[in-house]
């Protein structure tokens, strides 16, 4: 199975900061990679597939890099809404694998 | 607009057989342009990848799950199902059932659209 790790597994920040969460490959995914987002009590969402293709009516201030085992999701400028826990999952070979999660909380 | 709907008993006993159905509205679930899958998540953990299904018949799982999963479908009541047999209390966790997006062009596959999610606990 491929080893996602995701870090940090959680972070502070504050409205208006820039923010980056690091996801890991344990082998080569090519660009197979997308990231969600999960609100308490809510089911996950997509905001970015194949690495850095924005998922239709998600904000721009969304964005996502990386290819083979080093992927980055970017958030340029925290939003209230945005406070939340991140997922990122590869899609390159099964059983597909989630990372463990980035929950970023109000400073 | 697709939308998911999990349904099923909230509580199972240990070692008996877990069933959730997911109905689809909004979409055709036998139609050849779209696919399945199932997650859960155990209280307070991240996700866990269950199984997919393309075409109706066509079903990939988990290998940490394969010998008691079984997917499966209902097209007369656009209907999908999730069976996990055997069950204990390592399979308490929020069921969530999916829309599964795949761009021929470039082969990419996500979870497009997702169900509520349905919380089971195994319990006696």
């Amino acid at each position: 199975d491929i080893q996602m790790t995701q870090s940090p597994s959680s972070l502070s920040a504050s409205v208006g900061d820039r923010v980056t969460i690091t996801c890991r490959a344990s082998q080569s995914i090519n660009t197979f990679l997308n990231w969600f987002q999960q609100r308490p009590g809510k089911a996950p969402k997509v905001l970015i597939y194949g690495a850095s293709s924005l998922q239709s009516g998600v904000p721009s201030r969304f964005s996502g890099s990386g290819s083979g085992t080093d992927f980055t999701l970017t958030i340029s400028s925290l939003q209230p809404e945005d406070f939340a826990t991140y997922y990122c999952q590869q899609s390159y070979s099964l059983p597909w694998t989630f990372g463990q999660g980035t929950k970023v909380e109000i400073k | 607009q697709l939308q998911l709907q999990e349904s099923g008993p909230g509580l199972v006993r240990p070692s008996e057989t877990l069933s959730l159905i997911c109905t689809v509205s909004g979409a055709s679930i036998s139609s050849s342009s779209y696919y399945w899958g199932w997650m859960r998540q155990p209280p307070g953990r991240g996700l866990e990848w269950i199984g997919n299904m393309y075409h109706s018949e066509r079903t990939y799982y988990n290998p940490s799950l394969k010998s008691r999963v079984t997917i499966s479908v209902d097209s007369s009541k656009n209907q999908f199902s999730l069976r996990l047999s055997s069950v204990t209390a390592a399979d308490t966790a929020v069921y969530y059932c999916a829309h599964l997006y795949y761009d021929i062009l470039t082969g990419y596959k996500y979870f497009q659209h997702w169900g509520q999610g349905t919380l089971v606990t195994v319990s006696s």
